[in-house]
This record gives structure tokens, sequence and C-alpha cells, in this order.
């Protein structure tokens, strides 16, 4: 069955950087991309962006331009997602989601990873 | 960017009641792409309707939706004891991709 399973959690104190992995089972990794999408403490969802494991393409939300970086690894299935310079309001459960295109739904989601910033 | 609204923010009702959801956008959406979320506690969230109309694998068919241009609606047709949780609208027709803030669906 397809699965996504996602790194636990993480502390991280204001300014550092936290790498989020998202390892998939069930599928053909390359067919599709893997999207990230993000909720603070009892808050809505916020699309952070997408990545096509097939090339390497990316599209990233405005907001995290510049401090988000999404990338693969065919050989291990597994796609990551690194943000940089965390502030507090970067608290939040990430979740990888799977959608063949970065303008389709994610039918198949990770479990989530919660990642506190905290000084 | 597409901002979704949605209404009411929070819904209460009795199991066997029907419950209607709007998601209304700040533009128009492409009638495929447009997507209903269930969240359940703890949980992450679960596609029940694709396309605006179309319901994901393995979704009861009390659960139905529509819509066009900039209105859409999820309708629970009688509320099941797990149906209590939150629903989050789903826009994927142009980048950025955006959520809406989410309906909850409560018990009276």
């Amino acid at each position: 069955q397809i699965q996504l399973v996602q790194s636990g959690a993480e502390v991280k104190k204001p300014g550092a950087s936290v790498k989020v992995s998202c390892k998939a089972s069930g599928y053909t990794f390359t067919s599709y991309g893997i999207g990230w999408i993000r909720q603070a403490p009892g808050q809505g969802l916020e699309w952070m962006g997408w990545i096509s494991a097939h090339n390497g393409n990316t599209n990233y939300a405005q907001t995290l331009q510049g401090r988000v970086t999404m990338t693969t690894d065919t050989s291990t299935r597994t796609a990551y997602m690194e943000l940089r310079s965390l502030r507090s309001d970067d608290t939040a459960i990430y979740f990888c989601a799977r959608a063949y295109s970065a303008l389709l739904s994610f039918q198949y989601w990770g479990q989530g990873t919660l990642v506190t910033v905290s000084s | 960017e597409i901002v979704l609204t949605q209404s009411p923010g929070t819904l209460s009702l009795s199991p066997g009641e029907r419950a209607t959801l709007s998601c209304r956008a700040s533009q128009t959406v492409g009638s495929t792409h447009l997507a209903w979320y269930q969240q359940k506690p703890g949980q992450a969230p679960k596609l029940l309707i694709y396309g605006t109309s179309s319901r994901a694998t393995g979704v009861p068919d009390r659960f139905s939706a529509g819509g066009s241009g900039t209105d859409f609606t999820l309708t629970i047709s009688r509320l099941e004891p797990e149906d209590f949780v939150v629903y989050y609208c789903h826009h994927y027709g142009s980048l950025p991709s955006t959520f809406g803030p989410g309906t909850k669906v409560d018990i009276k």
C-alpha cells in the first residue's frame, strides 16, 4: 500500500535550520511529486510548495521563498524539506503529501512532523 | 493569490442531520481544481472530494460536493458520529495553491 513516513519531531532554536524527511513506498516514486503543507497549532493548513520527484522541479510559496528548499533522493525514495532561519511562528506540524503535479489535490499524506521553534 | 473563505466557522448539528459547508474564492477557480479534506484530531487531512465533485476512493456517498466559479459547497447528507470534525477546501488551479481556514462541525 502507498505510504509516506516522515521523520520524528524536532526542537530548534530561533535562527536554526530544520530538515524533515518523507520516505515513500508502494508506488513508483519518480512518477509523482511531493507537496509540503504545514499547520500551526490550532490553525489551518498552509501550502508550502511542491517538488517533482521526476526532475526536481520546484514551486515554492512566495512567503517562504529564500528560506525553504525541497529536494528528493530517488535512490532512497525520500523527499526532504529544509527550512532555514527558523522563527517562533514556524512552529507547526509539517506534512508531506503525494500529488502528480503542483496543480493537483493530495490523496496520500504523511503522518506529520512537529517542529517546535523555541529559545 | 486566490484566498478561500469558508463558512460557517463552526456548524453545530445533530447526528442524522444534513450539513452544508461553503467555500468561497476571491477569484474564479477552475471547476476541476477544488478539493475538500476532512481532518480528525491528531491526524493528517484526508482527501474527500477532488475536481469539485468527485469522491475520492472509499469516501461514503453521504458526502457530495459541487459548485463553480467562486462558490463551492460540501454536503453531508446524514451526519454520522465520526463526521463531527474539521473540513478544509483547497484550490489547486493556480500557484500558489491555497487552503480555506476550515469549518468545524460539532455536535449540538
